[in-house]
């Protein structure tokens, strides 16, 4: 099956600098989604971005579906942003049912 | 817009017994999907329900099992429980697959 890896696993920053995460996708993909995990466990959609690029405030995400890899950017971080980031793709291959999540980078903004 | 509801927000059960999460979804979403998170890793999934059928299956065995009711909330159903069960349930819906997929709370289940 399709493998999904994201770097770096653990991050720590100083607030107010910025950072950037990254995923690796193995295969070909129908979708990629972003999530921020908060403490609590909730999964909050950050990007639905199968390819290209957008923003959203501090953050923005970029896809390139041809080399199989996105970036996340987080920029002037706060320690609201502290928490684990996932990155989840839908594979062509094998129906378009299921989300393949990474482990996650575990982002600490200390103050 | 109502988002994902999840319930119960924890549970406690005895290794061999048998537990029943519940979701609802996203209103005007029609499909459901469960995932099951350790501690420590990213989500797995478990199965999809899209119009009331089941529309994928992940490497979980049959005492994993689930429904989808008309208004498209859904049950997550474990036999047998094990140890290993011990985990994080989360619930996402979606309009149709493979639309983005909205997530609820989730419901930590530990077994003992």
């Amino acid at each position: 099956g399709i493998q999904v890896e994201q770097s770096p696993p653990d991050l720590i920053l100083q607030e107010g600098a910025n950072s950037t995460l990254r995923c690796n996708f193995s295969d070909s993909v129908n979708n990629l989604q972003w999530f921020h995990q908060n403490p609590w466990g909730q999964l909050i959609n950050l990007f639905y971005i199968p390819s290209g690029t957008k923003q959203n405030g501090r953050l923005s995400a970029t896809t390139v579906a041809t080399e199989r890899y996105s970036l996340l950017y987080i920029s002037s971080s706060q320690t609201t942003d502290s928490g684990v980031y996932f990155c989840a793709v839908l594979p062509t291959q094998g129906g378009s049912e299921k989300l393949v999540f990474g482990k996650g980078t575990k982002l600490t903004v200390n103050p | 817009e109502t988002g994902v509801t999840q319930s119960p927000t924890h549970l406690i059960k005895t290794r061999g017994q048998q537990v029943t999460l519940r979701c609802s979804s996203q209103s005007g979403h029609n499909t459901v999907s469960w995932y099951q998170q350790a501690l420590g890793q990213g989500p797995q999934f478990i199965f999809q329900y899209y119009r009331e059928e089941e529309n994928g299956r992940g490497n979980f065995p049959p005492r994993f099992s689930g429904l989808q009711f008309p208004n498209y909330s859904s049950e997550l159903n474990v036999n047998a429980l094990e140890l290993d069960d011990s985990a994080l349930y989360l619930c996402a819906s979606s309009w149709t697959p493979p639309d983005e997929q909205y997530f609820g709370p989730g419901t930590r289940l530990t077994v003992t």
